[in-house]
């Protein structure tokens, strides 16, 4: 069975820098996803990024970017030019063929005017 | 498209009592799932099914039933609430590989007396 560790349960970060939250997971897969999501306040879960387990070059989406290391399973997920808007949960998860998805147990962003 | 849709929104009950969280999904998705979030725990899969009439059972089944007639449906039925089962429930739904974005529903809000 697959885990995913989430080992800072909050972080703080003063708007207009960088903060990167932690993610490793465990499994004997070798084709995979993984996942960040996004849940603000409003409790809507939205998709920040993915990585495929496969592709070597680090996923990025704007202000977001993930350091993706396969041999020691870890994706971390950086935040640049952080915006009030960033505060929310942070999940990871992990996803291989035919299995169900493994959600973390989140990140509690803070962002600091 | 509506998405992923929950209902009810919030809800009371007594310890002992039955009810049925509704999802319902307009995507064609075959992948749909049920989660519980507490406080510092994250996201705990239920159930889940990968198609009409197949499901499985996730982390934190007892207690709870699911059926999947449908495509578009994958309610989920607490058999005799317990306040235990006081949390936040997620339903998602995705297409059935594993780099496919998960939808979630706006949750609802679940509180055993």
């Amino acid at each position: 069975a697959q885990t995913v560790t989430q080992s800072q349960p909050e972080m703080s970060v003063q708007e207009a820098e960088t903060v990167t939250l932690s993610c490793t997971y465990d499994t004997s897969e070798s084709d995979y996803y993984l996942f960040w999501y996004k849940q603000p306040p409003s409790r809507q879960m939205i998709l920040v990024i993915r990585q495929e387990a496969y592709k070597q070059q680090n996923a990025t989406e704007n202000r977001f970017s993930v350091n993706f290391q396969k041999a020691a399973k870890s994706f971390s997920l950086k935040i640049s030019d952080s915006q009030l808007g960033d505060a929310a949960m942070y999940f990871c998860a992990f996803r291989a063929w035919g299995q169900k998805v493994t959600f973390g147990t989140g990140t509690k962003l803070q962002v600091i005017p | 498209n509506a998405g992923v849709t929950q209902t009810p929104k919030f809800q009371v009950l007594k310890t002992g009592q039955s009810m049925t969280l509704q999802c319902a999904q307009d995507m064609n998705h075959e992948y749909m799932s049920w989660y519980r979030q507490d406080p510092g725990m994250g996201l705990r899969l239920i159930h889940y099914s990968v198609g009409a009439g197949i499901t499985d059972q996730g982390e934190v089944p007892n207690g709870y039933n699911v059926s999947r007639s449908t495509t578009e449906d994958f309610p989920l039925r607490l058999l005799s609430a317990a306040p235990s089962q006081t949390s936040v429930y997620f339903c998602a739904s995705s297409a059935n590989r594993e780099g496919a974005e998960q939808y979630f529903g706006p949750g609802t809000r679940l509180t055993v007396t």
